[in-house]
């Protein structure tokens, strides 16, 4: 059966940082393309950005919003992947989920609450 | 960047209604077009994939169509399960989903 857990959510200043973590379970993480998709309070989706296999170059793409202040990565070795955020702004407050990217994202985590307020 | 546009934003239908939910693309996506239900406090599920291929486990009374800039979702037969929001999403270039179309219960 296919998991993704995501953790390290919580309450953070403007201006602060936040790593998020996804551990995945239940096939070849290694293998899987991988996104991040947001969603603030009471609002629609967002696609954050995503990253590629390593056989498949391993290369990030971000959405616009977020260039330049967030960055994805990937741990194989412990079937996790990663969002690094800083110079957070109270527009990134959100719900932040990991999928798997492949014909559309498949499998979503529960997701985890970043909220960005002094 | 390609924007996605949802039409109608909301509507009310009653079980047994076939429902059809539009999104148009600002530039042609081929059928890169994938369609997700959302209910509250719940991760999205994808339902369709590639305009028009149902997702394993998915009841047949979904559908998709489409291709370019101009595409459909049809659930046949409104179920009581079905009242959700539902989203489009594009995944020619940039990642970007639609705006939503929340379903209600007329």
């Amino acid at each position: 059966e296919v998991q993704l857990v995501e953790s390290g959510g919580g309450m953070v200043k403007p201006g602060g940082s936040l790593r998020l973590s996804c551990a995945a379970s239940g096939f070849t993480f290694s293998n899987a393309w991988m996104s991040w998709v947001r969603q603030a309070p009471g609002k629609g989706l967002e696609w954050v950005g995503r990253i590629k296999s390593k056989t498949d170059g391993g290369t990030t793409d971000y959405a616009a919003p977020v260039k330049g202040r967030f960055t994805i990565s990937r741990d194989d070795s412990k079937n996790t992947l990663y969002l690094q955020m800083s110079s957070l702004k109270t527009e990134d407050t959100a719900v932040y989920y990991c999928t798997t990217d492949r014909v559309g994202f498949d499998y979503w985590g529960q997701g985890t609450l970043v909220t960005v307020s002094s | 960047d390609i924007q996605m546009t949802q039409s109608p934003s909301s509507l009310s239908a009653s079980v047994g209604d076939r429902v059809t939910i539009s999104c148009r693309a600002s530039q042609s996506v081929s059928t890169y077009l994938n369609w997700y239900q959302q209910k509250p406090g719940k991760a999205p599920k994808l339902l369709i994939y590639a305009a028009s291929s149902l997702q394993s486990g998915v009841p047949s009374r979904f559908s998709g169509s489409g291709s370019g800039t101009d595409f459909t979702l049809t659930i046949s037969s409104l179920q009581p399960e079905d009242f959700a929001t539902y989203y489009c999403q594009q995944s020619f270039s940039t990642l970007a989903f639609g705006g939503g179309t929340k379903v209600e219960i007329k």
